[in-house]
């Protein structure tokens, strides 16, 4: 099972920041949080990652509480192309040197003209 | 740098055949994971190969099946074909796979339709 949970669905104006949320209250001191999103029918696409620094890049910035059960990914000024499902993701270690990434349903989010 | 390419983009089969799709990763990386993601179940993770040795498998039957060559292009195999395994499949590839933050980058999918 996801170990993150995400509201399923968000609306966002164009040229405003979107600010996507996510709980991950069981995350373990060493999992990594990594924030993808998928355009219909593309491949995913990653965006940003971080453990427990906040992260920029020129996609996103990423927030973490400093508990680490929450994080939030921010599009500093959202665009129709950022119109896509984003998916928060804990990486988890599956054994043998092997990590995975679990996907939950993501969060919907709908940029506004 | 070209990123991850999988072959065919798109494919039609009948129940009970078999299908080979193939991923070729990023130059250097040598772990590649395949995903399925359905309508009704989403993305889930199928296996995931690193140095030609298959080192983690998701819950699917032993009719999915894959490799990875030296060069470390992989493909997955699904023998006698079901309805339930039209899907979108995708692959993704890093650079070992052992380390925490070992970043995952998704080639665009082969959409597979069975008939």
């Amino acid at each position: 099972d996801a170990k993150t949970t995400q509201p399923p669905s968000m609306d966002c104006a164009e040229g405003r920041a979107a600010n996507l949320p996510c709980n991950h209250s069981t995350i373990s001191g060493n999992e990594y949080v990594y924030w993808y999103r998928q355009i219909h029918s593309q491949g995913p696409q990653y965006i940003i990652h971080g453990l427990k620094n906040n992260e920029t890049n020129e996609m996103a910035s990423l927030i973490i509480t400093e508990d680490r059960k929450s994080s939030t990914l921010i599009l500093p000024h959202a665009t129709l192309r950022d119109t896509a499902v984003y998916y928060c993701i804990v990486r988890l270690y599956s054994g043998a040197g092997s990590y995975q990434l679990t996907f939950g349903k993501g969060t919907k989010l709908s940029v506004i003209p | 740098k070209a990123g991850v390419t999988q072959t065919p983009r798109y494919l039609i089969k009948t129940r009970g055949q078999q299908v080979t799709l193939s991923c070729s990763p990023i130059s250097g990386h040598r772990s590649v994971s395949w995903y399925q993601q359905t309508p009704g179940q989403g993305l889930q993770f199928l296996f995931e190969y690193f140095s030609e040795t298959q080192r983690n498998k998701g819950n699917f039957p032993g009719r999915f099946s894959g490799r990875q060559f030296s060069n470390s292009r992989s493909e997955m195999n699904v023998s006698t074909l079901e309805l339930g395994d039209s899907a979108l499949y995708l692959c993704a590839s890093s650079w070992t796979s052992g380390g925490a933050s070992d970043t995952q980058y998704f080639g665009p999918g082969t959409r597979l339709t069975v008939l």
